[in-house]
C-alpha cells in the first residue's frame, strides 16, 4: 500500500493545455517534494514545500502544499512537449522519504 | 562535481548469482539510500545510511545487504539473485536542507538489472 497516492496515473494532453496532478496521504509530513524523471534517468528534484498552505511557482509550474501538510498538487499552465515525463511526489519525515507511484504526463505537439 | 555515480548501468544475472551494485557521491552528503523502481509502484526504499558505519533497513530489504565504510561509497549487495529482483535500482544521497527537515534527494542514473 502506497503511503502517498498520486492521481491520475496517466495524463495525455495537447500542447498549450493546463494540467493538475494530485498527491494525497493520510499522514502528515515535515516536507513534500516533487521530482520529474525522464526515461532512462534518475529523478530530479523540482521543488520542496515545507509550510502548510505554501504555494511555490517555478515558471509555468505551480506547487501547493495542503494546510494540514498531508497533500499537495502540481499545476502546469500551457504545457509544452518538454514537460513530458514521470512526476513523483515524496513525503519526508526526517531523512526517510516515501514516494508516490508517479503520474506519467505526455504533452502532444 | 560528478554528483552520484552508479555502476554498472545494465546487468543480467542468472538466478542464484550474487553481485554488488556500486554507488558513490562526491558531495559530502551524510545520508545515502538505495531504492528500487518497478512499474506502477514508484520508488521503494531498500536500505539507507545516516553516516559512515551506520545503516538501516527500509521498506523492502529482504535479499539485499549494504555497508558504508566511507562517506562517499554505499554499495548494495544481492546475495542470491531471484527473478523478483528484476528492477531498476537507484542510489541517492542527501543532507538536511536549510530548514533542517527537507533532505532533498540527489539520484544517480540507475542500474537496470534483469534476473533470469
Amino acid at each position: 500500500t502506497q503511503l502517498l497516492e498520486q492521481s491520475p496515473q496517466f495524463l495525455s494532453i495537447q500542447e498549450g493545455e493546463n494540467l493538475t496532478v494530485y498527491c494525497n496521504s493520510s499522514s502528515v509530513f515535515s516536507s513534500l517534494q516533487w521530482y520529474r524523471q525522464e526515461p532512462g534517468e534518475g529523478p530530479v528534484l523540482l521543488v520542496t514545500v515545507v509550510t502548510g498552505g505554501e504555494v511555490k511557482k517555478l515558471k509555468r509550474l505551480t506547487f501547493q502544499f495542503g494546510d494540514a501538510r498531508k497533500d499537495s498538487s502540481l499545476h502546469i499552465t500551457a504545457a509544452q512537449p518538454g514537460d513530458t515525463g514521470l512526476y513523483l511526489c515524496a513525503g519526508a519525515n526526517d531523512y526517510k522519504l516515501s514516494f508516490g507511484a508517479g503520474t506519467t504526463v505526455t504533452v502532444r505537439a | 562535481n560528478a554528483g552520484v555515480t552508479q555502476t554498472p548501468k545494465f546487468q543480467v544475472l542468472k538466478t542464484g548469482q550474487s553481485m554488488t551494485l556500486q554507488c558513490a557521491q562526491d558531495m559530502n552528503h551524510e545520508y545515502m539510500s538505495w531504492y528500487r523502481q518497478d512499474p506502477g509502484m514508484g520508488l521503494r526504499l531498500i536500505h539507507y545510511s545516516v553516516g559512515a558505519g551506520i545503516t538501516d533497513q527500509g521498506e523492502v530489504p529482504n535479499g539485499y545487504n549494504v555497508s558504508r565504510s566511507t562517506t562517499e561509497d554505499f554499495p548494495l549487495r544481492l546475495l542470491s539473485a531471484a527473478p523478483s529482483q528484476t528492477s531498476v535500482y537507484f542510489c541517492a544521497s542527501s543532507r538536511a536542507g536549510t530548514s533542517g527537515k527537507t533532505y532533498e534527494q540527489y539520484f544517480g542514473p540507475g542500474t537496470r538489472l534483469t534476473v533470469t
